[in-house]
């Protein structure tokens, strides 16, 4: 069985002071580890899509990185507009995605 | 691009009532999926279509739940008879050809069952 694990599953964090968020997985066979951003009263919203170990991606002050077993999303000097909830997820085989609980990010100014 | 259109935002129900949800895929989306997000369990697939026909539905939680997808464009989520378990945000979310291709959400539908 698929699995998605987040840590932490929250995280408060000063205005400019970096931090990386994990996602650890269990996936037969990844077709692709994906993050979103979720709002408050918002569906998730897609920021990045990995495809092998070893695969950077950059957006603003965030960039996701991917090895074997782990994703990270890495925050750089972030601002209180980045606090939100971060879901990590993966996709193998036929069954869709398998989503973690997310990380509850606040930015405080 | 308009996006995953959802409807209704809200539904606030008595117990025991019929609850339809409905959802519009992005236009040329060939996978459409349906899932629910409580704080216990996050985001829960309920059931995917691929081609408009049911490929798992093995998240479905009982028989009260039923899902169809008559059209490319439309689909549609039952629960009857609704009881307050059954309170949570409802998402349906396409992609465009394979289910673990990036998946785009709608608003979500958040369901109060009293």
């Amino acid at each position: 069985e698929d699995q998605v694990t987040q840590s932490p599953e929250a995280l408060r964090l000063q205005e400019g002071e970096s931090s990386s968020l994990n996602c650890s997985y269990t996936v037969s066979g990844l077709r692709g580890l994906f993050w979103y951003r979720q709002d408050p009263g918002k569906g998730p919203e897609f920021l990045f899509t990995l495809y092998s170990a070893g695969e950077e991606k950059e957006k603003e002050r965030l960039k996701a990185t991917l090895t074997k077993k782990e994703s990270f999303l890495h925050i750089t000097a972030p601002k209180p507009e980045d606090s939100a909830t971060y879901l990590c997820a993966a996709g193998g085989g036929a069954d869709g995605l398998t989503f973690g609980k997310g990380t509850h990010l606040i930015i405080q100014p | 691009d308009a996006g995953v259109i959802q409807s209704p935002r809200h539904e606030v129900t008595e117990m025991g009532q019929e609850v339809t949800l409905r959802c519009k895929p992005i236009s040329g989306h060939n996978s459409l999926f349906w899932y629910r997000q409580t704080m216990m369990r996050g985001l829960e697939l309920l059931i995917y279509f691929n081609n408009n026909v049911p490929i798992d539905d093995s998240g479905m939680p009982e028989d009260r739940f039923s899902a169809k997808m008559p059209n490319a464009s439309f689909s549609t989520l039952k629960i009857q008879p609704s009881e307050p378990r059954d309170s949570a945000v409802y998402f349906c979310a396409s992609s465009s050809i394979h289910p673990t291709d990036t998946q785009y959400f709608g608003p979500g539908t958040r369901l109060t069952v009293l």
